[in-house]
């Protein structure tokens, strides 16, 4: 069974330009979740989607976060403008069922902004 | 005051020693409580999880979730270098988004 594909693995912006991430969850997983994870710390929710419709995004900044999940398949999380703050892991997860008894997370893309 | 409690080490032990490991939460509606490891530059994997109170054993590993405490724990038995690793506590309600909220995670380090 194929594991959640993360692209890209690496990614150095400057401050104030955009970036984008791309997940392609496990076939069949319904729940699909993004993850920012900062050196040193446990890994922060900031949206959870249920096939194609949000569930939580309460942790999302959304005046310069964005993400969709297309056809409640593959999803993308843009970042636009980057601030330095935003430099973290990001994670993607899927689930089958919400309730998340078992999440798979990707590799995670690590963003550097400078 | 943070959802999920974990104290973040590092934790240094010698080959064979056991590790206990723990969390405390706040959220009373957590039902459902996980462990994952997570090696350097790699996304978390779930080693196990239990639902509600009580214990579950895995070979070397045992989880144990007290909720009158708001309190879980991970056991290891004779640790193994291969152990070293971050260790995330997580875990989720049964009711609303039923999201998986994390611990800070500990950092274990098994010296040979």
């Amino acid at each position: 069974e194929a594991g959640v594909a993360q692209s890209p693995r690496y990614k150095i912006i400057e401050k104030r330009q955009s970036v984008a991430f791309w997940c392609n969850p496990i076939s069949g997983h319904a729940t699909l979740y993004w993850y920012q994870q900062i050196l040193g710390q446990g890994p922060k929710l900031l949206i959870q989607f249920q096939n194609n419709g949000v569930v939580d995004d309460s942790q999302l900044p959304k005046d310069r976060f964005s993400a969709e999940r297309l056809k409640g398949v593959d999803s993308t999380l843009k970042i636009q403008p980057a601030k330095l703050e935003d430099s973290a892991v990001y994670l993607c997860a899927s689930s089958l069922v919400r309730g998340a008894t078992e999440a798979f997370f990707g590799q995670g893309t690590r963003l550097t902004v400078v | 005051q943070k959802e999920v409690e974990q104290d973040p080490g590092p934790l240094s032990v010698p080959e064979g020693a056991i590790v206990s490991l723990n969390c405390t939460y706040s959220n009373s509606a957590f039902q459902y409580f996980m462990w994952y490891r997570q090696y350097s530059r790699k996304g978390p994997e779930l080693l196990m999880y239990t639902y509600s109170s009580g214990n579950k054993e895995d070979g070397r590993f045992t989880a144990q979730v007290d909720k009158s405490s708001k309190y879980i724990s991970l056991f290891i038995r004779d640790s193994q270098p291969s152990d070293s690793a971050t260790y995330l506590c997580a875990m989720s309600a049964l009711v609303g988004a039923q999201k998986l909220v994390f611990g800070q995670g500990t950092r274990l380090t098994i010296n040979p």
